[in-house]
């Protein structure tokens, strides 16, 4: 069965780079979710999106920004990178209550 | 929001029952209760929702109460692969109902043979 897509799986980034991660949902789902763990840390969740229209947002920084495409895949944009912007960026996906995660995609910021 | 509280850590012996309880005393109406299991450095997996009185499904028992201010995970017959972090999200994570699904702290489960 398909998963959720992301890419890259890796990125190492230079402080005050600029990075894009993407997400490919499920088809027919319709609902993506962002979060980003930390190293031991817990899932924060950063944003939301529900047929292509922001739903919610966490604790996004201004410096990072999302959007939901035509055929439902996200881009998580992240600019002016900073050290403590390495972790673990996952996306969910869901249409019917069940969220389904990607593996993540794990930055580096050097 | 629900706020969510879970026990930090739990020790467990294979073969053994496992209980973890999480409370979210602020639930709202429209909020189901969903708990995920994450091993290191894996995206979250499903592993059961409900929203009153009991679920099972071929992996765990979810109970919930009456009042639904808490609920309790149970796996049966836990092996060494169990061992991983487990999270209840409470929430109505149906499209434009969704919003925001919070993790709080989740259980460290920790499997001993």
């Amino acid at each position: 069965a398909a998963g959720v897509i992301q890419s890259p799986r890796h990125l190492i980034k230079e402080k005050r780079e600029t990075a894009t991660l993407k997400c490919y949902p499920i088809p027919r789902h319709d609902t993506v979710y962002w979060y980003q763990q930390g190293p031991g840390q817990d899932p924060q969740f950063l944003i939301s999106f529900y047929e292509k229209m922001q739903s919610d947002k966490g604790s996004i920084p201004d410096r990072f920004s999302a959007q939901q495409f035509s055929d439902y895949h996200s881009e998580l944009n992240m600019s002016s990178l900073e050290l403590g912007d390495s972790a673990l960026y996952f996306c969910a996906t869901g249409g019917i209550g069940e969220l389904f995660f990607g593996e993540g995609s794990r930055l580096t910021v050097l | 929001l629900a706020k969510t509280t879970q026990p930090i850590s739990m020790d467990s012996y294979e073969g053994q029952e496992v209980n973890i309880t999480c409370s979210h005393n602020n639930i709202a109406t429209n909020d189901y209760i969903t708990w995920y299991q994450q091993f290191p450095s894996q995206g979250p997996r499903f592993i059961i929702q409900g929203y009153k009185t009991k679920v099972t499904n071929e992996v765990a028992s979810l109970f919930i109460p009456a009042d639904r201010k808490s609920s309790t995970l149970s796996l049966p017959r836990v092996s060494l692969s169990d061992t991983a972090v487990y999270y209840c999200l409470v929430g109505a994570p149906w499209g434009n109902q969704g919003g925001k699904l919070i993790f709080g702290q989740g259980t460290e489960l920790s499997v001993k043979p």
